[in-house]
Parts: structure tokens; C-alpha cells; sequence
């Protein structure tokens, strides 16, 4: 999974209480990107961040979705007041810069599972 | 609009045969990637092999091959002397040089039969 961590790797939520899940990209990568895949699909783009800018969340629900990506520290996706519906794998990546400009793929955590009660 | 189109949801192989899993994109931009991940039933993504879209050569990355026919836009993979250990989820994607994000297709679960 070249170096990228996410934690937890599972997380049992009820509904209607807040999930955080943590990335911390590979060593010298300063853009992350979040994926979610919903059971038996492919992965689905939500969220590009570089340090401390949101660069893009097209892909992120308007409402109770968040995300950071502070000067120091990990990036985090918050989800607030969890639904059924959030239960998903949520996976991470990183790269050095833009992968616009590069050919690099990008490089995947193992990914949170989120399972909400 | 980019799209990718995995139709085969399920393939069986025998071990130490090849086996070839399709994949065809759709896509208005001349520049472009193809990916095929590896998702094992623990989960995690696993990167295989990247084609570029101006590559002359198809891809090899040991037994993994990637047969890219532009004209056609598929991006097949192909792998050799399969072993029980390529039991998975195999997912293509695409990336628009103009973007970053990665478009997932709905990938095909393959089972090696000892």
C-alpha cells in the first residue's frame, strides 16, 4: 500500500454520532485525495486536498461531509449525524504533487471501514 | 463523459492458466491513464499497471499485462500462469490528463481454481 496509513482500519458507529477517519499520506506527499466505495462498486472520487486548501469536493455530499488537510498532522474526513448509508469502505491516497502533471498512480491506504449501526 | 465499463462481473480461471479481464473507457480527451488495481478480500488496493494513452507499447509488470487497443478504447488485463493467490477484485480506472481524479469501473471478482 506504499506508506500510506489510514486509521481506523474499522469503525462501528450509531446513528446520528460523528466518524472520524485519519490519513496520513506517504513521507513527503503533500496531496490527498478520498475515495468511498460502496459495497460490491468501484471507488468513487470525494474530496482533493492539499496542505491546509481544499483544492476540490465535487464529489463529497454538501451536508454533514468535512474535510482537512492541516499545516501538521493527518488529513481527516468527518462525518456528522452518520446514516445507514454511510457505511462504506473509505480509502485514501497520496501524491507528491498534482498528479495532473504526472503519470504516478496514485497510491491507496488500506482504507476504513465504516459500518454504522 | 468518462466512463469505465467492466462487464464481466464474475471469471473463473484455473490455476497456471492465463486469463484475461476486459475493459473499455469512454473518453473525449486525447490525454489519459489507465490503472488496474488489485482489491484482495482483506480489503486494501493494490496499483498493478499503468498504460498512457500516447504509449506505444502495451504495459507488462511481470505477470501482468495490459493489451491496449486505443482504436477500440479497451484496456484489458491480462495475467499469465495464474495462481491462487490472484483470487480477487480487479477494478480498472481511468484519469484524464486534464484531472486527478481516478474513475473506477465496478470491477470483476476472480476466482483461480486449484
Amino acid at each position: 500500500n506504499a506508506g500510506v496509513m489510514q486509521n481506523p482500519r474499522h469503525l462501528v458507529r450509531r446513528r446520528g454520532q460523528e466518524a472520524r477517519l485519519r490519513c496520513s499520506p506517504m513521507k513527503g506527499h503533500s496531496h490527498v485525495y478520498w475515495y468511498r466505495q460502496l459495497p460490491e462498486e468501484g471507488l468513487k472520487f470525494m474530496v482533493y486536498l492539499q496542505k491546509e486548501n481544499i483544492i476540490d469536493e465535487s464529489g463529497m455530499p454538501k451536508e454533514r461531509f468535512s474535510a482537512e488537510f492541516p499545516k501538521e498532522g493527518p488529513s481527516i474526513l468527518r462525518i456528522q449525524q452518520v446514516v445507514r448509508g454511510d457505511s462504506a469502505a473509505y480509502f485514501c491516497a497520496s501524491s507528491p504533487w498534482s498528479v495532473r502533471v504526472s503519470n504516478q498512480p496514485q497510491h491507496f491506504g488500506d482504507g476504513t471501514r465504516l459500518s454504522i449501526l | 463523459a468518462q466512463k469505465i465499463t467492466q462487464t464481466q462481473p464474475g471469471m473463473f480461471v484455473q490455476e497456471k492458466e492465463a486469463v484475461t479481464l476486459d475493459c473499455t473507457y469512454d473518453t473525449s480527451d486525447q490525454s489519459y491513464g489507465l490503472f488496474w488495481y488489485k482489491q484482495p478480500s482483506s480489503g486494501e488496493m493494490i496499483f498493478l499497471i499503468y498504460q498512457g494513452s500516447y504509449d506505444e507499447q502495451n504495459a507488462t509488470e511481470g505477470r501482468y499485462s495490459l493489451n491496449f487497443q486505443k482504436a477500440r478504447k479497451s484496456a484489458n488485463l491480462v495475467i499469465s500462469a495464474s495462481q491462487l493467490g490472484d483470487s480477487a477484485m480487479y477494478f480498472c480506472a481511468m484519469r484524464e490528463d486534464s484531472s486527478y481524479k481516478l474513475i473506477f469501473g465496478s470491477g470483476t471478482r476472480l476466482l483461480v481454481r486449484p
